[in-house]
This record gives C-alpha cells, structure tokens and sequence, in this order.
C-alpha cells in the first residue's frame, strides 16, 4: 500500500531533549516535507526536500534540522526543543517538485515539550 | 506564491450542495489550484486541482472563471462525512516547492 509512515505518533518530552521524528514513504517520491499544525495558525511548513541531499527552509524553520540521506526518509530533528515546539507535526510527500502541490500526507505526530 | 482568501467557516446541511469560494487576486500565469481536504487529527487529503474552466472527479467540482482571480469547491448532497477543513492552495507546478497552506474553511455540516 502506498503510504506515508511517521514515527513516534504521539511523543511527551521535556525541553532540552534532543528528539527525531522519523519519516518514510514507499512510493519513489523525489518531492518531501514537514509541517506543524497549530490552533486557529493552520498548516505551516517547516521544511523541504526537492531530492535526496537537497533541503530548504520552508515558513518556520526556527529550532528544526533535517536531513534528506536517502530517497524515502526524511527524519526531521529537534535538537533542543521547547515547550512552543508543541504541536502537530506532517510529514508529507510528492512525485516531484513539479507536483509539490499534490502531496500525500502521513497521519501526523502530536508532540508536547514540557 | 498567490496568496488565497477563503472564509473560515461555514455550515451546511446534508444533503445540500455546498461551494466554498477562494480568491487570489494575484495568481500568475503558471499557476494551478489545488484543493485539500482535513478531517480532525488526520493529515490533508488531495481533493482536486485546476487550472481553468471547470473539472469534476468522483469527489467534487472546482470552477474557475475566466479571469482566474478566484475558484469554487462544489461539493455535491454532503453529508455528515463531510466535516472537515477545506483548505485552497495556489501555486506553479513547476517552480514552487515551498507550500502554503493557509488557514482553510471549517466546514460543519448538520444534521
């Protein structure tokens, strides 16, 4: 079945402690990238991958890394992270960056830093 | 990137046909639009895209006038399934690898 996969799906940690959301798709797409979900702030990306070893800063990159290794991951990092990184966190993919606009979404992992 | 405008909420009943409208005064050339659809804790679904007239899929409808400045979702006899974030996308199929997705259209359809 063609899918985006993210793990953990709900994650509780406290601020400082370094975390890895991972990401993977099964469907050969060059095309990735994370968003955060906020209340009443909607869907905003934090950042993306045209291919691999090819990344950019989307809106909100601030306190985020990731790395683009191989083709179906793309594991989003948080080195420090802070209570205001408590959010809703997709991870998303498309054949390519022409197709940026028709993405498949993964299911989505809430994270809250206390 | 053409930013959209969209209502943020909107109520309906099942059974009727619901159009959420979006406008984007400043949509280039290039530029295609795209519809997702969200429902509570779930990622955004892909419900449709266009780049003028109209287009149809087994989901929705999506018109778009001549002068592309705004486009409609029709979603025919909704039901309570249709509950969900509608959010408007505008964006150049090839050049705009960064996504914005805006804060969408609540749509809370009744009983």
């Amino acid at each position: 079945e063609a899918q985006v996969t993210q793990n953990p799906r709900y994650l509780i940690t406290v601020t400082g402690k370094k975390l890895t959301v991972t990401c993977s798709q099964n469907m050969n797409h060059e095309y990735m990238s994370w968003y955060r979900q906020d209340p009443g702030l909607g869907l905003r990306q934090i950042y993306y991958s045209m291919n691999v070893e090819v990344t950019d800063k989307g809106d909100v990159p601030e306190g985020y890394k990731v790395s683009r290794k191989e083709k179906r991951n793309f594991p989003l990092i948080l080195e420090s992270p802070s209570p205001n990184q408590t959010s809703l966190y997709f991870c998303a993919s498309s054949l390519a960056s022409g197709e940026a606009d028709r993405q498949y979404f993964g299911p989505g992992t809430r994270l809250t830093v206390t | 990137l053409a930013k959209t405008t969209q209502p943020i909420s909107m109520d309906s009943y099942e059974g009727q046909e619901v159009n959420i409208t979006c406008s984007h005064n400043n949509i280039a050339t290039n530029d295609y639009i795209t519809w997702y659809q969200q429902f509570p804790s779930q990622g955004p679904r892909f419900i449709i895209q266009g780049y003028k007239t109209k287009v149809t899929n087994e989901v929705a409808s999506l018109f778009i006038p001549a002068d592309r400045k705004s486009s409609t979702l029709s979603l025919p006899r909704v039901s309570l399934s249709d509950t969900a974030v509608y959010y408007c996308l505008v964006g150049d199929r090839v050049g705009d690898d960064k996504i914005i997705f805006g804060k969408g259209t609540r749509l809370h359809i009744l009983p």
